[in-house]
Formats: C-alpha cells, structure tokens, sequence
C-alpha cells in the first residue's frame, strides 16, 4: 500500500524556519517526481514546489521561490521542503504527492503567527 | 504559467443527480490532467488521472473526458458521500496548477 507521511508542522513566527518532512513507501520511490501542495485556510489547492525523480531538476512557485528549498533522499524514501522567511501567508495545510496527484499524504498543518 | 478555469465553482444537486463539471487549459496540456475529490478537512482523492482513466478502486460513476484544453468531470448517479469539493489539475508543464475547485452540495 502506498503511503506518504508528512511530519514537522507547527506554530512558527513570522521570519521563522521550518522543514517538512515526507515519508514515503509502497512504491518505487526514486521512480516518480514529486510535490508538495498547500491548502491555506479555506482556500483551494496551491502547488508549491516539485522534484525531478532523481532530484536533479526542481520547480518552484513565484509565491515561495528563493524562499522555499526542496530536497530528496532516495536512500531513506523521505521528500523534504526547507521552508525559510516564513510569512502569515504561508499559513497552510502542507500535503505531499506524487506528480500526478494518484497519491498524497494526510497534511501537516503549519501556522506561522505575526 | 498555465491557468486552468474550472466551471461551475459551485453546483446544487440532489441524490441520484448527474453532475459535469469542466475544466478549461489556457493553453494545451494533451491528457496530462487528473481530478481530485476533497472531503472537508481531509485529503484530496484522486479520481481520474491522464484525463479519462479511472484510479484503481474508484468506482464508475466517475468519468472523466477531454484532450488538449478541454476537460470534463461527470459524476452519475450522486450518492450522499460525493458531496465535496472537486479539483482538477495539470501535471503537464511546471509549476503544476490546479482549478479552482467546484462545491457540489445539496
């Protein structure tokens, strides 16, 4: 079965540090690209960043590029997201999945306070 | 950066309805589209990915259609558990972007 777990979501300042965390397994890890999405409070889906298969080549959204660092190890089957200079709109639900959407985690919730 | 419209952003139904719901690519994205169904605060299911196949374990009365720009979501035969929210989404040019989303309630 396939399963995706994201961990290291919290109450962060404004200006603050934070990085998410994917678990993945039942599946070829180092076979599919990846993504994180965010779901801010009442809103729609956002995508914020993707990763190449092998990590080689990643992708950002204008709304977190130079800001946001993803990362992956396909050694331990774990997706990163560095996410840095956090602002009160980066406040969200964060959701790892793969490229295609066929499979996405439970959602870590971050909240970043001003 | 691809701009996908989804229409309607809102839709009324009742039990045993069909529902279409359509989204529109600015700009080609062949099949590489999917859908999405999310229940308040859970997850986004996946339906339908490259346009028109069924993800394993979803059951029929999701179709999904389209190729280029034009794509569309039916539901038949609405059931009490398909009221929620629907994304689609193209995975075919970075950065990857979703639609607006489409309610369907009662």
């Amino acid at each position: 079965e396939v399963q995706l777990l994201e961990s290291g979501g919290g109450l962060i300042q404004a200006g603050g540090s934070l990085r998410l965390s994917c678990a993945a397994s039942g599946f070829m890890f180092n076979g599919y690209a990846l993504s994180w999405v965010r779901q801010g409070p009442g809103k729609g889906l956002e995508w914020v960043s993707g990763i190449s298969n092998s990590g080689v080549s990643t992708f950002y959204a204008d709304s977190v590029k130079g800001r946001f660092t993803i990362s992956r190890d396909n050694s331990r089957n774990m997706l990163y997201i560095e996410m840095k200079n956090l602002t009160v709109g980066d406040t969200a639900v964060y959701y790892c999945a793969k490229r295609d959407g066929a499979h996405w985690g439970q959602g870590t919730l971050v909240t970043v306070s001003s | 950066d691809i701009q996908m419209t989804q229409s309607p952003s809102s839709v009324s139904a009742s039990v045993g309805d069909r529902v279409s719901i359509t989204c529109r690519a600015s700009q080609g994205v062949s099949n590489y589209l999917a859908w999405f169904q999310q229940r308040p605060g859970k997850a986004p299911k996946s339906l339908i990915y490259a346009a028109s196949t069924l993800q394993s374990g979803v059951p029929s009365k999701f179709s999904g259609s389209g190729s280029g720009t034009d794509f569309t979501l039916t539901i038949s035969g609405l059931q009490p558990e398909d009221f929620a929210t629907y994304y689609c989404q193209q995975y075919h040019t970075y950065p990857l972007t979703f639609g607006g989303g489409t309610k369907v309630d009662i």
